[in-house]
């Protein structure tokens, strides 16, 4: 069966540090993978997507993320971070069925 | 482009009562798609439909029910609202189901009380 886990569900980094989101997943198949975030009392903004492309994925606002089959991985990262980044992400996996599955998502707090 | 709206943001209602959650995409979308989101649960399918005519339930469809009359438009419906019913109610949509134009575009939410 697929999943998603997200290993964090609130992570706290200070202005201009570096950020990263874990996301794991189990799949069988090839899946394709994202990032979305939620900023408060707003609905769901794609960052960005692997489909079997790159491995290294680059979205907006700075982000991006990395497939790493080995690990099962797709960590999400930002070289600095920005009080505007403050939101909750999430990490979605889509499998061979085309089943669209979530994580539980983490809260990213900035801290200035 | 709209994108996808939802009406309305908030709503309360009674215990037993019923009510009709709007969704309207203008991107030409087959595929549309109800989520709630509790705190913590991330996002659960409700229902969704890959085109005009056609739906099928999600992981939680107890409760709710759909229609697609058209390709823009996606209403949920509830009937005997419960207190288990208070969420938020999110509605997507993408061009395809499968890679590589599967990504979902996502309207602004519903936030529902039952009480």
């Amino acid at each position: 069966a697929q999943s998603v886990t997200q290993l964090d569900s609130h992570v706290s980094v200070s202005e201009g540090t570096p950020v990263l989101l874990r996301c794991n997943y189990s799949s069988s198949y090839s899946p394709s993978l994202f990032w979305y975030v939620q900023h408060p009392n707003k609905g769901l903004q794609l960052l960005l997507k692997y489909t079997s492309a790159a491995t290294l994925v680059k979205g907006i606002n700075g982000f991006e993320a990395e497939f790493k089959k080995s690990e099962t991985s797709f960590h999400l990262t930002k070289p600095s971070a920005h009080m505007s980044d403050a939101a909750e992400y999430f990490c979605v996996v889509s499998d061979e069925n085309d089943k669209i599955i979530f994580g539980k998502g983490t809260r990213l707090h900035i801290l200035p | 482009n709209a994108g996808v709206t939802q009406t309305p943001k908030f709503r309360i209602l009674k215990i037993g009562q019923s009510m009709t959650l709007q969704c309207t995409q203008d991107m030409n979308h087959n595929y549309m798609y109800w989520y709630r989101q509790d705190p913590g649960m991330g996002l659960k399918l409700i229902y969704y439909s890959v085109g005009a005519g056609i739906t099928d339930k999600g992981e939680v469809p107890n409760g709710y029910n759909v229609s697609r009359s058209t390709t823009e438009d996606f209403p949920l419906r509830l009937e005997l609202a419960a207190p288990s019913q208070t969420s938020v109610y999110f509605c997507a949509s993408s061009y395809y189901r499968g890679p590589p134009y599967n990504e979902q575009f996502f309207g602004p939410g519903t936030r529902l009380t039952v009480l």
